[in-house]
C-alpha cells in the first residue's frame, strides 16, 4: 500500500527557506499518470495548493507562491521535495504531500501524507 | 483564477439526516470536480473525484453530481463518523489548483 511522509524542520526563522521532504514508500515515484504535490493548510484555514511535480521533472507552481517555491524529484530515493524561500509567519501551515491522479477526468489527490506543522518564527 | 465558492460554510445536522453541499465555480470546469473529506487533525480524504465517481472504500451514502459550474455533494443518511469538514477542489486548471472555503458539517 503507497504512504507518503512528510519530514523536515518544523520551526523556521522568518526570512530563512522552509525545505521539506516527502519519502514514498510501497511503491515507485516513476509511474505514468500521477504527478506528486505539495498543499498547505494554515492552523484552522482552509487548503492551498502549492504546486505538482512529475517524476521526469517537469512542475507547476500556484501562480501567488510562484517567485518563492521549488518542487524536485529525486527517483532514485523516491523522494520529492519543497523548497519555500523568503519565509513569513504567513507561511505557517501544516504542509501535506500527496498522489495527484492524471486521467480523464480525474485529476484528483488520492493519497495524502499525515502532514507536518511548519511554524515560521524567530 | 478558477474560483471556487462553497455553501453553506457551516451546517448543523443530525444522524439520519439527507444533507447537500453546493459548490461553484467562477467559470465552467466540465466535470473536473473532486470533493474531500477532513477530520481534524487528519490529512484530507478524497470522497468523490470527477464530479460523480465515488473513490474505492468510499460508503455509498455519498454521492456526487453536477457540471460546468454548479455541483453537489449529498450524503445519504449521516452517521456519526461523517461530521467533519467537506472541501471542493477544481482540477480543470492544472496550472492552478483550488479548493473551496470548506464547509463544516456539525451535529445537531
Amino acid at each position: 500500500q503507497l504512504q507518503l511522509q512528510e519530514s523536515g524542520p518544523g520551526l523556521v526563522k522568518p526570512s530563512e527557506t522552509l525545505s521539506l521532504t516527502c519519502t514514498v514508500s510501497g511503491g515507485s515515484i516513476v509511474i505514468s499518470s500521477y504527478y506528486w504535490g505539495w498543499i498547505r493548510q494554515p492552523p484552522g484555514k482552509g487548503l492551498e495548493w502549492i504546486g505538482n511535480i512529475y517524476y521526469s521533472g517537469s512542475t507547476y507552481y500556484n501562480p501567488s507562491l510562484k517567485t518563492r517555491v521549488t518542487i524536485s524529484v529525486d527517483p532514485s530515493n523516491n523522494q520529492f521535495s519543497l523548497k519555500l524561500s523568503s519565509v513569513t509567519a504567513a507561511d505557517t501551515a501544516i504542509y501535506y504531500c500527496a498522489r495527484r491522479r492524471s486521467n480523464g477526468y480525474d485529476y484528483a489527490f488520492d493519497i495524502w501524507g499525515p502532514g507536518t506543522l511548519v511554524t515560521v518564527s524567530s | 483564477d478558477i474560483q471556487m465558492t462553497q455553501s453553506p460554510s457551516s451546517l448543523s445536522a443530525s444522524v439520519g439526516d439527507r444533507v447537500t453541499i453546493t459548490c461553484r465555480a467562477s467559470q465552467s470546469i466540465s466535470n473536473y470536480l473532486n470533493w474531500y473529506q477532513q477530520k481534524p487533525g487528519k490529512p484530507p480524504n478524497l470522497l468523490i473525484y470527477a464530479a460523480s465517481s465515488l473513490q474505492s472504500g468510499v460508503p455509498s451514502r455519498f454521492s456526487g453530481s453536477g457540471s460546468g459550474t454548479d455541483f453537489t455533494l449529498t450524503i445519504g443518511s449521516l452517521q456519526p463518523e461523517d461530521f467533519a469538514t467537506y472541501y471542493c477542489q477544481q482540477s480543470y486548471s492544472t496550472l492552478m489548483f483550488t479548493f473551496g472555503q470548506g464547509t463544516k458539517l456539525e451535529i445537531k
